[in-house]
């Protein structure tokens, strides 16, 4: 079954504690994306990835990075996380450029930082 | 990416039709129209694609008139299932530059028993 798969769906931790947020998809796409949705914002992205370590930065990067040393990976990294990071996380990936083809959006992480 | 502009909610019962409509008066002529979906809690979901005219699949029919300043996404016979924001975005789907899907608001679509 073609799907994006991201772990953990539900974390809570302390700020400062650095976590890892993954991301796999088993459809051989060549673009993945990370986006955050807020109540009032939207959804937003915050990195995006066109290719194996090929990054760059969407709408909202600070406090965030990421790697791509596997077609199938993308995690995303807090290094030190803040309460503001406290978000809804979703991982996405394409065959092609996001608007060009069909994207496909993992289920979601719920982050808590306290 | 052209702007659109979409009803923020609407509501309707179980079995009938709902028409969503979306405005982009500014759309390009290599602009495409595209809609997806999104439960509560979970990921976008692609619903549908086109440019011109009437796309119809499994899951939904997309309208779109001549001048293309508009779009129509039908959904036939909701169910309680049916309940999510759907959002409505146009771009140019041959640029390859378009790293990012940008949604607007979108519309939260309630389905009443």
């Amino acid at each position: 079954e073609a799907q994006v798969t991201q772990n953990p769906r539900y974390l809570i931790t302390v700020t400062g504690k650095k976590l890892t947020v993954t991301c796999s998809q088993n459809m051989n796409h060549e673009y993945m994306s990370w986006y955050r949705q807020d109540p009032g914002l939207g959804l937003r992205q915050i990195y995006y990835s066109m290719n194996v370590e090929v990054t760059d930065k969407g709408d909202v990067p600070e406090g965030y990075k990421v790697s791509r040393k596997e077609k199938r990976n993308f995690p995303l990294i807090l290094e030190s996380p803040s309460p503001n990071q406290t978000s809804l996380y979703f991982c996405a990936s394409s065959l092609g450029a996001p608007m060009n083809t069909e994207a496909f959006f993992g289920q979601g992480t719920r982050l808590t930082v306290v | 990416l052209a702007k659109t502009t979409q009803p923020i909610s609407m509501d309707s019962y179980e079995g009938q039709e709902v028409n969503i409509t979306c405005s982009h008066n500014n759309i390009a002529t290599n602009d495409y129209i595209t809609w997806y979906q999104q439960f509560p809690s979970q990921g976008p979901r692609f619903i549908i694609q086109g440019y011109k005219t009437k796309v119809t699949n499994e899951v939904a029919s997309l309208f779109i008139p001549a001048d293309r300043k508009s779009s129509t996404l039908s959904l036939p016979r909701v169910s309680l299932s049916d309940t999510a924001v759907y959002y409505c975005l146009v771009g140019d789907i041959r640029d390859s530059s378009a790293s990012k899907i940008i949604f607007g608001s979108g519309t939260r679509l309630s389905i009443r028993p």
